[in-house]
């Protein structure tokens, strides 16, 4: 069965470090992964995703994920954080092309500090 | 939120009643999608439906109900069998590409 893990509930970063949010992932096959950012009351805004080809994805804002299949990973990164990246970061995987149905992590809430 | 409104952005039950949230996209995509979130559990999928006239149950169907007449439009109600309804509710569409949109969302209550 499809699953994601975001083992941690929140992670606090000083304005103009470089953050990490972490993921894992187990599919029995391909994996399309997909992360999303959510602001309070609002609906989840698309990042970035991984389908196929180059490891290291480019996203909106200034965001990048790397996907590593050894270690079933796909962390989403930035090089330098700022207040207003803070918000609930989700991962996201859907098991190859064939199914329509999508498993989300518990959430990440990412705090930056002035 | 792109192409996807959701309304109302706020609704209120009260016990024993059927709600109905409204879910409309102008992005001409064929699949749709309902989410519940609940605080520390993400997002669990409801219904969704891959074509006009067509949808499957999600992991947590019981209580819900949907219906798809127009490619646009896909209405979740609640009904008085969900006996914990509160909740934040998410709609999202997906055209043959991978990336799914998602609408603003509703914050259902229970009076």
């Amino acid at each position: 069965a499809q699953s994601v893990a975001q083992p941690e509930d929140q992670v606090n970063v000083a304005e103009g470090n470089p953050l990490t949010v972490k993921c894992t992932y187990s599919v029995s096959g391909n994996p399309y992964l997909f992360w999303y950012v959510q602001y309070p009351n609002r609906g989840l805004q698309f990042l970035l995703k991984y389908i196929t080809g180059d490891n290291l994805v480019k996203g909106s804002y200034g965001f990048e994920a790397e996907f590593n299949k050894s270690q079933t990973s796909f962390h989403l990164k930035k090089p330098s954080a700022l207040v207003s990246d803070s918000a609930l970061y989700f991962c996201a995987v859907r098991e190859g092309s064939g199914t329509y149905k999508y498993i989300f992590g518990t959430g990440t809430r990412l705090k930056v500090l002035a | 939120d792109g192409g996807i409104t959701q309304s109302p952005k706020y609704l209120f039950r009260k016990e024993g009643q059927n709600v109905t949230l409204s879910c409309e996209q102008n992005l001409n995509h064929d699949a749709m999608y309902w989410y519940r979130q609940d605080p520390g559990q993400g997002l669990r999928l409801i219904y969704y439906s891959q074509i006009v006239n067509d949808f499957q149950k999600g992991d947590i169907a019981e209580g819900y109900s949907v219906s798809r007449e127009k490619k646009e439009s896909f209405p979740l109600t609640v009904t008085s069998a969900q006996k914990n309804p509160t909740a934040f509710y998410l709609c999202a569409s997906r055209q043959v590409g991978e990336t799914q949109y998602f609408g603003p969302g509703t914050r259902l209550l229970v009076l």
